[in-house]
């Protein structure tokens, strides 16, 4: 059964420098999302992308982030310059079409800023 | 505001005990709601959702709009169970759909013990 991948399982990064985190949505899906959950809180919603350019996007997703989907198979996620408060795991999830509400999430990168 | 509340961080049961997950959301609209699971290493995945009505791997969860619950039951806990529930909701679109973020409650971790 196809799955969503993302890479690397776990990073680690110094405060400032800058980290993208991919992710390879199931091939058929249209719809792509990150979401990250920083430790012992809830998985919170980050940013929605569709048809190239992004959808939406919460009050966390500022000028520091960007998403882009390279090619016809990537998705990444990059923080410009990490904070400490950015240590979180990271979720990417994908889903088929607009009348499906299922979302498909991959396994999580685990972003540690030092 | 829109918001998922699961009031209980840890729920331990032993095994063939009944089990209920409590779910309240807070949302004006008309929106979709679900069950994830995610077992000890494991993605977060679909468990059940409140349009589909069915049970999956023994559980149930029904809507009421009026308590504004969805909350998830078992009537015979089993070990494998064991995990971190979380309850979610989406805003429907205009026929079912919906481009939107899922909004998820911080999650219970449910332990059966045999």
């Amino acid at each position: 059964e196809p799955e969503v991948t993302q890479t690397p399982s776990h990073q680690v990064t110094q405060m400032g420098q800058e980290v993208i985190l991919r992710c390879v949505p199931i091939s058929n899906h249209l719809y792509f999302y990150w979401y990250r959950q920083i430790l012992g809180q809830k998985v919170e919603f980050l940013v929605s992308f569709y048809n190239n350019e992004i959808s939406e996007k919460s009050e966390i997703f500022d000028d520091q982030f960007s998403v882009e989907r390279p090619d016809g198979s990537n998705f990444t996620l990059k923080i410009r310059s990490t904070k400490l408060e950015d240590s979180a795991m990271y979720f990417c999830a994908s889903k088929p079409e607009l009348s499906n509400n299922e979302q498909f999430f991959g396994p999580g990168t685990r972003l540690t800023v030092l | 505001a829109q918001r998922v509340t699961q009031p209980e961080k840890l729920l331990s049961v032993f095994k063939g005990a009944p089990v209920e997950l409590k779910c309240n959301y807070s949302y004006s609209g008309s929106p979709e709601l679900f069950w994830y699971v995610q077992y000890s290493r494991q993605r977060l995945q679909l468990l059940l959702r409140h349009i589909s009505r069915e049970s999956i791997k023994g559980f149930t969860a029904d809507l009421n709009k009026g308590e504004t619950s969805f909350h998830l039951k078992k009537p015979f806990a089993q070990e494998e169970d064991s995990a971190m529930y979380y309850c979610a909701l989406i805003r429907r679109g205009n026929y079912g759909g919906s481009q939107g973020n899922l909004i998820f409650g911080k999650g219970t971790k449910l332990s059966v013990k045999p």
